[in-house]
């Protein structure tokens, strides 16, 4: 079965700066697709960003990037220029990439910005 | 438009109670999900249908009922309420091969039983 790790319950850091999320995996599976779903206080889960495990290439989404260590099974979330809209609960997930698989979630980052 | 909708967003209700949200999506998808985020904010799968037919069943208590009338509409119902389903449930839809099988969630049901 595949297992998602966030090692770090809460984070935080100063507005404008940047911050790196952690995530570990475990799989056995070579195809396959990552995800960091943003929670704000509103409960909505609204995705972030999305990483294919075929490409090498790290994701990115204007001020999200992800650093993509396949051998690793680690996918990072790096948020630059930190606004207090970001404020909220990360969540990595996980899916295969076949049939109709369900998402595998870690437990959840919570990052609070510092004005 | 909202592309994955459920309601009632909020619901408290006595143990003991039945009760039932629903959920409707509008992207074409041909796949839906219920998960359940407890108060440890913990996501998990519970079940999952592809084109009404029941294709993830998590290990969850038979008093939790899926019903899918077709492949738009994902119902929960639940009978006989406890003190532990207090959570917030969210629906969620995904297109086997579309877009990296990203799923999208609706905005939660939050569920308080008394």
């Amino acid at each position: 079965a595949q297992t998602v790790t966030q090692s770090q319950p809460e984070m935080s850091v100063q507005e404008a700066e940047t911050v790196t999320l952690s995530c570990t995996y475990d799989t056995s599976e070579s195809d396959y697709y990552l995800f960091w779903y943003k929670q704000p206080p509103s409960r909505q889960m609204i995705l972030v960003i999305r990483q294919e495990a075929y490409k090498q290439q790290n994701a990115t989404e204007n001020r999200f990037s992800v650093n993509f260590q396949k051998a690793a099974k680690s996918f990072s979330l790096k948020i630059s220029d930190s606004q207090l809209g970001d404020a909220a609960m990360y969540f990595c997930a996980y899916r295969n990439n076949f049939g109709n698989e369900k998402l595998t979630f870690g437990t959840g980052t919570r990052l609070t910005i510092i004005p | 438009d909202t592309a994955v909708s459920q309601t009632p967003k909020y619901l408290v209700t006595q143990m003991g109670n039945d009760k039932s949200i629903k959920c409707e999506q509008n992207l074409g998808h041909d796949t839906m999900y219920w998960y359940k985020q407890d108060s440890k904010k913990f996501l998990k799968i519970m079940f999952s249908y592809n084109n009404k037919e029941l294709i993830i069943n998590e290990t969850v208590p038979n008093r939790f009922s899926p019903k899918s009338p077709d492949k738009a509409h994902l119902n929960l119902h639940i009978n006989s309420l406890e003190l532990g389903d207090s959570a917030v449930y969210f629906c969620a839809s995904s297109q086997r091969g579309s877009s990296g099988n990203t799923i999208y969630f609706g905005e939660g049901s939050w569920l308080t039983v008394v």
